[in-house]
């Protein structure tokens, strides 16, 4: 069973503060991504990556950063934290082409982030 | 730009009602489509995709025909139960692109 960790699961900072997502996949994954999710809009893609190193910019971008560190490891960082920035974030891995099950995401269970 | 669109934010049926839920895609190449569904409190999960064009995906119940010539993925499911209660998106993937695009998503409440 492919395995998406995320943390924090709840964060609460106030306007201006700094923030940093962690996300962790243990599927041997190339892919991972992050998401918003907003009443209203669905799933945003914020960004992506295919492997340590690479970044790739989503469709709403502004305000984040986010960096692949390793295969595994994916963070997604709020530098100075805006009250729209409030919402449920995804992230998802799937594996490259080529491979098995190519088109399929795999998702954490989100992180709760409210900017006060 | 792409795009994914489903017009129905929130769809309210009894159970054993027939579901439809509509999705139309556009993108200037040959997607794989997808249906994924997203049960309170957890993160969304793979309910069906298909990769060609013309092609039916089916799970649990749910069908989703992909077709290119009305750009429409739409979700059907004859007899919905109480458990089907969850938001479905539809998703595309261009094949030659890492990105996933997701719909707006649509709840569906089943009335017990």
């Amino acid at each position: 069973e492919a395995a998406v960790t995320q943390s924090p699961r709840n964060k609460v900072t106030v306007t201006g503060g700094n923030v940093t997502l962690s996300c962790r996949q243990t599927n041997s994954h190339n892919y991972m991504y992050w998401y918003r999710q907003d009443t209203g809009h669905g799933l945003r893609l914020i960004h992506y990556s295919y492997g340590a190193g690479n970044l790739q910019i989503g469709d709403v971008p502004d305000g984040y950063k986010a960096t692949r560190t390793t295969q595994e490891d994916f963070f997604l960082l709020l530098e100075l934290a805006s009250p729209s920035q409030t919402s449920l974030y995804f992230c998802a891995s799937r594996a490259g082409q080529g491979e098995a099950n190519t088109g399929q995401l795999y998702f954490g269970e989100g992180s709760k982030l409210t900017v006060l | 730009g792409d795009s994914v669109i489903q017009m129905q934010g929130q769809v309210t049926l009894s159970e054993n009602d027939f579901l439809f839920i509509n999705c139309t895609y556009s993108t200037t190449g040959y997607p794989t489509l997808f249906w994924y569904v997203q049960y309170s409190g957890e993160g969304p999960q793979l309910l069906l995709q298909v990769t060609t064009a013309n092609n039916k995906g089916s799970s649990r119940g749910f069908e989703a025909t992909y077709d290119k010539g009305t750009t429409s993925f739409h979700l059907q499911k004859t007899s919905v139960q109480e458990i089907d209660s969850a938001v479905y998106y539809c998703a595309m993937r261009d094949y030659n692109q890492g990105k996933l695009i997701f719909g707006q998503g649509t709840k569906l409440s089943i009335k017990p």
